[in-house]
């Protein structure tokens, strides 16, 4: 009864140190979506996907990368980190249906000092 | 560009009182959907609103979408200080591919015994 599981759930990182958040979900869900969660500034989208192997940009894409070589993963990577990156990260998946709605994880806190 | 907006932003009430939270677009949404944040975890859904006028009722909680589906509005009936958290609503991005939702800024409710 996992849902999405998100690793690690916080992170402190120093300017311009790379890391990799990941996220699995056990729902054979197609969707998936990187969010980041700011005080003030609500949900914002990263980066999301359609499906394996595929990605596509959010609404603030720029320092992110992501990839989703299998279907139940969706990986978020900072290459080069920065202190604008600190933030609460969630990761959420949906059904192609998607009055189902999201399903998200409990979040990783990343802090860039 | 499509927008949700929430109101109102924070509220601080007593157990017992009853409230109603209001978000409000100048878009058409085909669904709207009410999530509950805690503390320390993602969103979970509570609820996805369909058809205009339409009123959905989960215990305590009354959903209500607006008639032309640019509306919604979330009641509580006696509030309690297990409801406290961040209620958001979202929608699907007009014409949008892969479920992207537009989420709305949020309001903190906290629930004093």
């Amino acid at each position: 009864n996992a849902g999405v599981t998100q690793t690690p759930k916080f992170r402190v990182l120093k300017t311009g140190q790379s890391m990799t958040l990941l996220c699995a979900q056990d729902m054979n869900h197609e969707y998936m979506y990187w969010y980041r969660q700011d005080p003030g500034m609500g949900l914002r989208l990263i980066h999301y996907s359609v499906g394996e192997g595929t990605t596509a940009k959010g609404e603030v894409p720029d320092g992110y990368n992501v990839s989703r070589l299998k279907k139940q993963n969706f990986l978020l990577g900072l290459e080069s980190a920065a202190p604008s990156q600190t933030s609460v990260y969630f990761c959420a998946s949906s059904s192609i249906d998607r009055d189902y709605g999201y399903t998200f994880g409990s979040g990783t806190r990343l802090t860039v000092v | 560009t499509q927008l949700l907006e929430q109101s109102p932003q924070f509220l601080s009430i007593q157990e017992g009182e009853n409230l109603t939270v209001y978000c409000n677009s100048s878009s058409v949404f085909s669904s709207l959907q009410w999530y509950r944040q805690e503390p320390g975890e993602g969103p979970v859904l509570l609820v996805t609103v369909v058809t205009g006028g339409e009123v959905k009722k989960l215990k305590r909680l009354t959903f209500q979408f607006g008639d032309a589906r640019k509306d919604s509005s979330l009641h509580i009936t006696a509030a309690q200080p297990g409801d406290t958290g961040l209620y958001l609503c979202a929608g699907p991005l007009k014409g949008n591919q892969g479920g992207k939702l537009i989420f709305g800024q949020g309001t903190e409710l906290s629930v004093k015994p």
